[in-house]
């Protein structure tokens, strides 16, 4: 079955700076691969996701990036306010299958 | 549109005991997912319906987890009898079957606790 990594397991940023946090997956067929970002005791919310057939996707100031040969993608925050402070996860899938989470990335905004 | 419901938002049951969790997804959402989200780590499915049939329950501890979807729209979640490491948060999330559209819907959760 699928497998994806996620790191780091925590990453603390100045407020204003940018944050990466980068995924790896193991099956080739996967290709689906959205971000969910979940803040504390509430549901995961999808806040962008990429599909095989592209290879970077952008939202004002998010943006994911996939590099199907190498199996990883990466989500890059720029302009950190204190309100993107959450757990941000990754997730891999093969479409309309349920999709295989990493083990989430705790995202702290210094002020 | 209303989004995903789910319900008890909390349960607190002794080991041994028996429970059960309901999910209503988004109003013409055909695919259904269950995922078991321990503290400190991602969602992992536990089984996924289209329509009112399984399509892949193969990470379903299936000694002790039961689930249905009758009629295609709600589901139950049941475990008989709970373990302590059972104690995690009961995620159902819906998805609107079709070309092209993948994007899921998760629902507040429900807590559960095994003592």
């Amino acid at each position: 079955g699928e497998n994806v990594e996620q790191h780091p397991s925590t990453l603390s940023v100045q407020e204003g700076d940018s944050a990466v946090i980068k995924c790896t997956y193991s099956d080739s067929a996967s290709n689906y691969f959205p971000w969910y970002k979940q803040e504390l005791g509430k549901r995961p919310q999808l806040i962008i996701d990429i599909r095989s057939n592209v290879g970077e996707k952008k939202d004002q100031r998010i943006a994911v990036t996939l590099n199907k040969t190498a199996k990883h993608f990466s989500l890059h925050i720029t302009e950190t306010q204190p309100e993107d402070s959450a757990v941000y996860f990754c997730a891999a899938g093969g479409g309309a299958d349920g999709l295989t989470f990493g083990k989430g990335t705790h995202l702290i905004i210094q002020p | 549109e209303a989004g995903v419901a789910q319900s008890p938002r909390y349960k607190i049951i002794e080991k041994r005991q028996s429970v059960a969790f309901w999910c209503n997804p988004i109003s013409g959402h055909a695919t259904l997912y269950w995922y078991q989200q321990i503290l400190g780590q991602g969602p992992k499915l536990l089984i996924q319906f289209q329509n009112n049939g399984v399509v892949d329950d193969s990470q379903l501890p299936k000694d002790r987890f039961s689930a249905e979807r009758l009629k295609g729209v709600d589901s139950t979640l049941k475990i008989q009898p709970a373990k302590l490491e059972d104690s995690a948060v009961y995620l159902c999330a819906s998805s609107r079957m079709g070309t092209g559209t993948y994007e899921q819907y998760f629902g507040p959760g429900t807590r559960l606790t095994v003592t």
